[in-house]
């Protein structure tokens, strides 16, 4: 069974710091997706990625996918008040198989 | 932009009724899928539909729940009999389904259900 660890859980940070979120999962995969959610909304897809270290950048947030250790990270940069959401990461099989999601971390990005 | 939608944004059902969700996919995907998030947990897998029959369902999808593609633009998940506990945010997602290494599920808004 596939299972996908997100941490931390809750996340309380300032305006201008860095902090990383841990995505771990217990099976094979070569594909991670990283979603936000703000309250009571949908999710909106960040990030795709698909092999051995892949990193992808959108402004203040990184992704990265390390399929050996199968770990990735979502790195922010210099917080804003605009990030605060909560962030999902999820993995599947393969393309067009059912997502596995993490519990989510909720970010919430402080003056 | 191309966008899954869903209806109704909101419903609120007293338990035992059955209730429809009703989502349009994005035109030219093949794959659909329901997913729900009970308040404040994380987003669970239902049920994948493709070529007009399920591809993968899980435990939670159970002989309550069916879905159904009536017409070239509509996919349901009916609940026949709804319970306190399927109380929950549902969320349709389709993909391209061409066997695209870079395919990924877009969500629509969801459909927030209540049943008291």
């Amino acid at each position: 069974e596939l299972k996908v660890e997100q941490n931390p859980l809750f996340l309380s940070m300032q305006e201008g710091k860095n902090y990383t979120i841990y995505c771990n999962y217990s099976t094979t995969s070569d594909r991670l997706y990283w979603y936000r959610q703000d309250p009571g909304k949908s999710l909106e897809s960040l990030f795709v990625l698909l092999s051995n270290g892949a990193v992808k950048q959108e402004g203040r947030l990184m992704a990265s996918l390390d399929t050996k250790a199968r770990l990735s990270t979502l790195h922010i940069t210099a917080a804003v008040h605009d990030l605060s959401a909560t962030y999902f990461c999820a993995v599947d099989y393969s393309g067009n198989t059912p997502l596995v999601f993490g519990k989510g971390t909720r970010l919430s990005v402080i003056a | 932009e191309p966008e899954v939608t869903q209806t109704p944004s909101h419903q609120v059902t007293q338990m035992g009724q059955e209730v429809i969700l009703r989502c349009v996919p994005i035109s030219n995907h093949l794959y659909f899928y329901w997913y729900r998030q009970i308040l404040g947990q994380k987003v669970e897998f239902l049920v994948s539909f493709y070529n007009n029959e399920i591809s993968e369902k899980s435990e939670i999808f159970d002989d309550q729940f069916s879905v159904e593609r009536p017409d070239g633009s509509n996919f349901t998940l009916k609940i026949r009999s709804t319970k306190l506990e399927d109380s929950a945010m549902y969320f349709c997602a389709s993909s391209e389904g061409r066997g695209l290494i870079q395919e990924t599920q877009y969500f629509g808004p969801g459909t927030r259900l209540l049943v008291l």
